[in-house]
């Protein structure tokens, strides 16, 4: 059982280049998140996601688009990476409703960008 | 929009030991969850409790909904128990219906 996975776990970025977090679930559940976790800050929402065809903004989503096409499939996109966006980065998933509506994360993925 | 604030932020357990970590939120949700990140940075799911009681061995979670706070129970602390220990709650409104928001966490330190 795969859960959620999240490509690539580790990456570096110079300021001014773009990048695409792919996470993929295969739980067949309809909503999908993109947090951040920053020390001493938590875990922040960038985006999610309520179904194939939709987003909606989080806490925290300046600097960063998201797609999802595919109901398994919700990408963050960096257009223009800023130091600022040097942080861990999570993707999770969930069902909905029926008492099905645990969250389910992937492994993180290390952002650092110089 | 809503806030979660956690208590305490850390805590330094001697093995063995039973702890407290509460979780309070300012507006009516439904939606609850609580999560521990181990120091490898991998985040599990505890419980699923936006009311009532659950147990799962050591564990246990309280949820009173009206008055809008949880609390985790650790029992018999172990050091595998140490990491941060977050809450999330959703709001309970239709057009926030999505969003799950994270509160600060619990550093846990459980010394052997």
């Amino acid at each position: 059982n795969a859960g959620v996975t999240q490509t690539p776990k580790f990456r570096v970025l110079k300021t001014g280049q773009s990048m695409t977090l792919l996470c993929a679930q295969d739980m067949n559940h309809e909503y999908m998140y993109w947090y951040r976790q920053d020390p001493g800050m938590g875990l922040r929402l960038i985006h999610y996601s309520v179904g194939e065809g939709t987003t909606a903004k989080g806490e925290v989503p300046d600097g960063y688009n998201v797609s999802r096409l595919k109901k398994q499939n919700f990408l963050l996109g960096l257009e223009s990476a800023a130091p600022s966006q040097t942080s861990v980065y999570f993707c999770a998933s969930r069902a909905t409703g029926g008492g099905g509506e645990k969250l389910f994360f992937g492994s993180g993925t290390q952002l650092s960008v110089l | 929009g809503i806030q979660v604030e956690q208590s305490p932020p850390d805590l330094i357990l001697q093995e063995g030991a039973n702890s407290t970590l509460r979780c309070n939120f300012s507006d009516s949700v439904n939606n609850l969850q609580w999560f521990h990140q181990n120091p490898w940075g991998q985040l599990i799911n505890l419980f699923y409790i936006p009311s009532g009681t659950k147990q799962n061995g050591r564990l246990s979670a309280t949820t009173v909904a009206t008055e809008r706070y949880s609390l985790l129970y650790i029992s018999s602390s172990q050091t595998t128990d140490s990491g941060v220990y977050f809450c999330a709650v959703r709001v309970a409104s239709y057009n926030q219906g999505g969003k799950l928001i994270f509160g600060q966490g619990t550093e846990l330190s459980v010394k052997p």
